[in-house]
């Protein structure tokens, strides 16, 4: 069975130029989300959808940060412009809703690095 | 506000001998608690769970304990093999519905042969 899959796996960009990342999560998975990790910190989570409506999307930073996921299926994660403090990892995770462990299963993330 | 805390950033063992990876949280709310493991590049994989109803879940050589009302929680590795060395993150939730996890900041196991 294939994992969550996420590209790009590393991005370069200068501040205030626009990026985008996206995400395929595990066939049958409707619930997907979004984190950014800092270097040193455990991810936190951005939003988090259910097929494809936003169900908490609290601590996306709105101004400059925009997601969607057409279908139910894959996600799209934009940033726009980017700053420096924008340099991370951003994991994509999906689970089965329903499931008894509510596990997520993670992507192996992309690294964005903003210069 | 860190409510999952993880106060050791690194761990160092002896193949062969018990792992002890630490988590503390605030919230009393939390009732759902899960242990990750991450290697480079790599996203964090799960490895074992546990209920607030619980105070211990066991999985092969992992075992995970709860102590609610000192709210933390531990993982045991026995016995610690190599391949074991990687980063480790403890997660908490409030209730089964999907709800939001909150993560630690991870401990970096090292197992020496």
């Amino acid at each position: 069975e294939a994992g969550v899959v996420q590209s790009p796996r590393y991005k370069i960009i200068e501040k205030k130029q626009p990026v985008a990342f996206w995400c395929n999560p595990i066939s049958g998975h409707n619930t997907l989300y979004w984190y950014r990790q800092n270097l040193g910190q455990g991810p936190e989570l951005l939003i988090r959808y259910e097929n494809e409506e936003a169900v908490d999307d609290s601590q996306l930073p709105k101004d400059r940060f925009s997601a969607e996921r057409l279908k139910g299926v894959d996600s799209t994660l934009k940033i726009q412009p980017a700053e420096l403090g924008d340099s991370a990892v951003y994991l994509c995770a999906s689970s089965e809703y329903g499931s008894a462990s509510y596990e997520q299963y993670f992507g192996p993330g992309t690294r964005l690095t903003v210069t | 506000d860190q409510q999952v805390k993880q106060n050791s950033p690194s761990l160092s063992v002896q193949e062969g001998r018990i792992s002890i990876l630490n988590c503390d949280y605030t919230n009393s709310m939390f009732d759902y608690f899960l242990w990750y493991k991450k290697y480079p590049a790599e996203g964090p994989t799960f490895l074992i769970s546990i209920s607030s109803i619980k105070d211990k879940n066991e999985d092969g050589r992992f075992t995970v304990f709860l102590n609610k009302s000192a709210k933390h929680l531990s993982l045991h590795i026995v016995p610690s093999q190599p391949g074991d060395s990687a980063v480790y993150f403890c997660a908490a939730s409030k209730g089964l519905s999907g709800n939001q996890f909150y993560f630690g900041t991870g401990t970096s196991l090292t197992v020496i042969p």
